[in-house]
Parts: C-alpha cells; structure tokens; sequence
C-alpha cells in the first residue's frame, strides 16, 4: 500500500488531453512539493516534472503538473502514443522523514 | 554530465549479505547527496534511504522497510557510494537504483538523472 495514491491505469487517444491523480496528506503533499516521473518500459525512471509545476529542459510543454491541497495532478494534453508508460507521483514526507512515492498509473494510449 | 552506474546485484539466499555500488561521473558528486531507489518486479518505486554530503556530515535517512539492515555509505575519493544490504529477504528483490537530487530542484523528492539499476534477486 503506498502513502500516495494514484490510480492503476489511465487511458486516452492521440490528441487527447488526460489526467493523473495523485493524492496524499498533510505531512506531504500538503507540505512539499511535488514531483512527477515518466518510466518507459525496461528502463529507469525520468524526471518529467519538479517543484509541482516545472518542466526539465527536453520535457514537451504538453506535460504539466498542479497541486490543490495534499492533491496534486499530472496533465498530458496532445497525448501521443510515445507517451504510453507508467508515471510515478513522489514527495517528501515530514512524518515518515522520507521520500514517499504514488504506487504509479500505468498510461494507454488507444 | 552526470551518468550513474550501478553493479554488484546478483543471486543471494535469505539472511545474507550484498554490497551494491554506484559510480558517478561528472561534476559536484563530493557536494552532492546520493539516494537509493528499487522496484520489485512488476511493482513500483520505493525510497530505501539516502546519504549526504560531508559538509552536513554524511548524515544518512532510511526507510522503514531497510533501517537496521541496509547501511549506505559513500567513497568521495572514489566518486562512489555504496549500499551494504545485510540479512535480506525474499522481498528485497527489486532493482536497485542510485540516484541524485536534480538541478534546481528545491524538494528531497527530486531525482535526477538516475542510473541503469543493478537486479538483486533474494532466493533459496
């Protein structure tokens, strides 16, 4: 059971725009920012979105992340088919004293 | 650039022992914090600790699941951290990923760049 919680699939069709939802509490999303990450079958995880709402260099603008509360969501609007993979929420957790990750939404694209 | 590489995974029996290393090339390492990461087959991330730098005395955080057993260190002179894994369990099983906090980032969760991952397979 992960402290955050996202749900076990997303869909969508080229061109569409969807959202993944990742929710926490008080002791970190509510407290901390949040961070998102993109893994591609077979390799290790990348850095798609920090600081809640900023983008690395190389990161198309069609991905964007936003907070309310202990939520916070990852939009991919234009989604196309490379963007099929399993994305991860994560943040600091001032309870725990760790870092905490979402248990991770796997995204089809139709 | 940074790169990571992670070695050392393999096949152990419960109740042993592991050493896994990572090697980072580029700048800063020496002033850089290190974290480990896995990921049980099939399954998502899980934080398993970290360590920082020399100038906030190499302090070290675990997670619950790991404290008492793994120990992670680090080699400045060597540009290379370790986890020593001690008394493992089946499900300790996962990839293991080395990882560091990625510029600009002003939260502990933000990692970047991350290296290949090394398996450690727990198994009689």
């Amino acid at each position: 059971q992960s402290v955050l919680t996202q749900p076990p699939s997303a869909s969508g069709t080229p061109g569409q725009r969807v959202a993944v939802s990742c929710s926490g509490t008080s002791s970190n999303i509510g407290s901390n920012s949040v961070t998102w990450y993109q893994q591609l079958p077979g390799t290790a995880p990348k850095l798609l979105i920090y600081n809640t709402v900023q983008r690395p260099s190389g990161v198309p603008d069609r991905f964007s992340g936003s907070n309310s509360g202990t939520s916070a969501s990852l939009a991919i609007s234009g989604l196309q088919s490379e963007d099929e993979a399993h994305y991860y929420c994560a943040a600091w957790d001032d309870s725990l004293n760790g870092v905490v990750f979402g248990g991770g939404t796997k995204l089809t694209v139709l | 650039e940074v790169e990571l590489v992670e070695s050392g995974g393999g096949l152990v029996q419960p109740g042993g022992s592991l050493i896994l290393s990572c090697v980072v090339s580029g700048p800063s390492f020496s002033a850089s914090a290190i974290h480990w990461v896995r990921q049980a087959p099939g399954k998502g991330l899980e934080w398993i600790g970290r360590i920082r730098s020399k100038g906030n005395n190499y302090a070290t955080v675990y997670a619950a699941s790991v404290r008492g057993r793994f120990t992670i260190s680090r080699d400045d002179s060597q540009n290379t951290a370790f986890v020593e894994m001690n008394s493992l369990k089946t499900e300790d099983t996962a990839m293991y990923y080395c990882t560091r906090p990625g510029r600009g980032c002003r939260t502990t969760s933000c990692f970047d760049p991350w290296g290949q991952g090394t398996l450690v397979t727990v198994s009689s």
